[in-house]
């Protein structure tokens, strides 16, 4: 059983189009994260939310829209894609301390990635 | 401003031969993890080590931490071509957000 599933593995567009990617996690965590890994390999967090909720946002542009129907799945969508978006996408989730009286670290299990190629 | 970064960042050895991995961050923190990346996978958690603890061992992994210099390393014993990977820091500062920051990372080679 994959743990944190991450769709689709590859995507390729145009810019201006719009695309998601979606994921979802099978291991009950309360928090989710989107990390992107530009061409350096460098990750930069971009949204976390904790049991639905907007926790995380960093300095990100808002053509980017993170959505989380519930606490398995948070999508990512992004309006006019831009050849500066291609990188690797990356969900992920954690138990956050806190989270239902968990007192352990914030260690984070990580998606396969999305790799988006905006020509 | 950007915590943990690791150094070398690239490292080649032979098969058998250690491998130590430096990290360095710039603000206080609760833990410092180290994970894995192998070529076109996610990242793997390997070890935590928290900010009240020196030294921890896992297996064929050996991680230190000076909160004094602000530093970590990572120390693979022994190593095997499968240990051919990327490898980063990431470090949780606590507060509210537990968010973890990641560092540029180790790209390890290991020569059969």
């Amino acid at each position: 059983d994959t743990a944190v599933s991450q769709t689709p593995k590859y995507l390729v567009t145009q810019m201006g189009n719009d695309k998601s990617i979606k994921c979802e996690q099978n291991l009950g965590h309360d928090t989710m994260y989107w990390y992107k890994q530009d061409s350096k390999k460098f990750l930069k967090i971009m949204f976390s939310y904790n049991n639905k909720e907007l926790i995380i946002n960093e300095t990100v542009p808002n053509r980017f829209s993170p959505k989380s129907p519930d606490k398995a799945h948070l999508n990512l969508h992004i309006n006019s894609l831009e050849l500066g978006d291609s990188a690797v996408y990356f969900c992920a989730s954690s138990r956050k301390m806190g989270d239902r009286g968990y007192s352990g670290a914030n260690v984070l299990t990580f998606g396969a990635g999305s790799r988006l190629t905006v020509l | 401003s950007q915590q943990g970064e690791e150094d070398p960042q690239a490292l080649s050895i032979q098969e058998g031969e250690n491998a130590t991995m430096n990290c360095s961050y710039k603000t206080s923190i609760n833990n410092l993890q180290w994970y894995r990346q192998n070529s076109g996978r996610g990242l793997v958690h390997l070890i935590l080590i928290r900010s009240n603890e020196r030294e921890k061992h896992s297996g064929r992994l050996r991680v230190t931490l000076d909160t004094s210099k602000k530093s970590s390393s990572l120390l693979i014993t022994a190593s095997r071509a499968a240990d051919t990977a990327s490898y980063f820091c990431a470090t949780d500062s606590g507060g509210s957000n537990y968010k973890l920051t990641f560092g540029k990372g180790t790209l390890l080679t290991v020569n059969p």
